[in-house]
């Protein structure tokens, strides 16, 4: 059975603090690794990560993932107070748009000014 | 970017009813919509596949004759819970995909009295 494990589940930080965001998996036939942020509705497309030791950057978050060690993490620099979401990691045996995911359980971050 | 819509945004029904949610690919043709299912503070999880033209693929432990799928053009994908139960009240979100992407509706609440 695939799985997706993310830790913590939780976070509370300090405007301006970095935090990492941590996604272990284990999918049949892995191909992508995507993370999403989820406010109050649908979520939100942050990265798709298909190769191993390539960081994805957008702004003040990035991403890499490690598929020896079956591993991703999202770093979050310098947050600020809409930060505030949950993140969730999904694992996809193909590419993002062409097969269902499996999702972690997500990390809910929570900034406080 | 592409556009997924999903609609009603909220319903109440009765228990022993049958609902029926609608997503829509508003500017984008999308052979494949996927259906998920989140309950609060739990992440989403793929209840199916849905393919045009062709039968919704079930994952394991989803009963498919109690969440009916029709993708009958390459825009509309329903989800009709049927005789609903309080305990299919639910946030359901369906997704499309285009290329490497997965784009998600803005769910719907179904709460069932």
């Amino acid at each position: 059975e695939d799985k997706v494990v993310q830790s913590p589940l939780s976070l509370v930080v300090h405007e301006g603090d970095t935090v990492t965001l941590n996604c272990s998996y284990e999918v049949t036939n892995f191909r992508s690794l995507l993370w999403y942020k989820q406010e109050k509705k649908a979520p939100t497309f942050l990265f798709m990560l298909t190769s191993s030791g390539i960081e994805k950057k957008s702004g003040r978050l990035s991403s890499i993932l490690d598929k020896k060690e079956l591993f991703s993490i999202l770093n979050i620099t310098a947050t600020q107070t809409g930060d505030s979401a949950v993140y969730l990691c999904a694992g996809g045996p193909v590419g993002g748009g062409a097969d269902g995911l499996t999702f972690g359980k997500g990390t809910h971050l929570i900034i406080q000014p | 970017g592409a556009v997924v819509s999903q609609h009603p945004s909220r319903v109440i029904c009765k228990s022993g009813t049958s609902v029926k949610i609608e997503c829509r690919s508003l500017d984008f043709q999308a052979t494949t919509m996927f259906w998920y299912r989140q309950f609060p503070k739990q992440s989403l999880m793929l209840m199916a596949t849905s393919n045009e033209g062709s039968k919704a693929t079930y994952e394991q432990g989803v009963e498919k004759d109690k969440f009916l799928i029709n993708h009958a053009s390459l825009t509309l994908s329903t989800l009709t819970v049927t005789s609903a139960h309080p305990e299919d009240s639910s946030f359901y979100i369906c997704s499309a995909g285009q290329k490497y992407e997965q784009y998600f509706g803005p769910g719907t609440r179904l709460t069932v009295t």
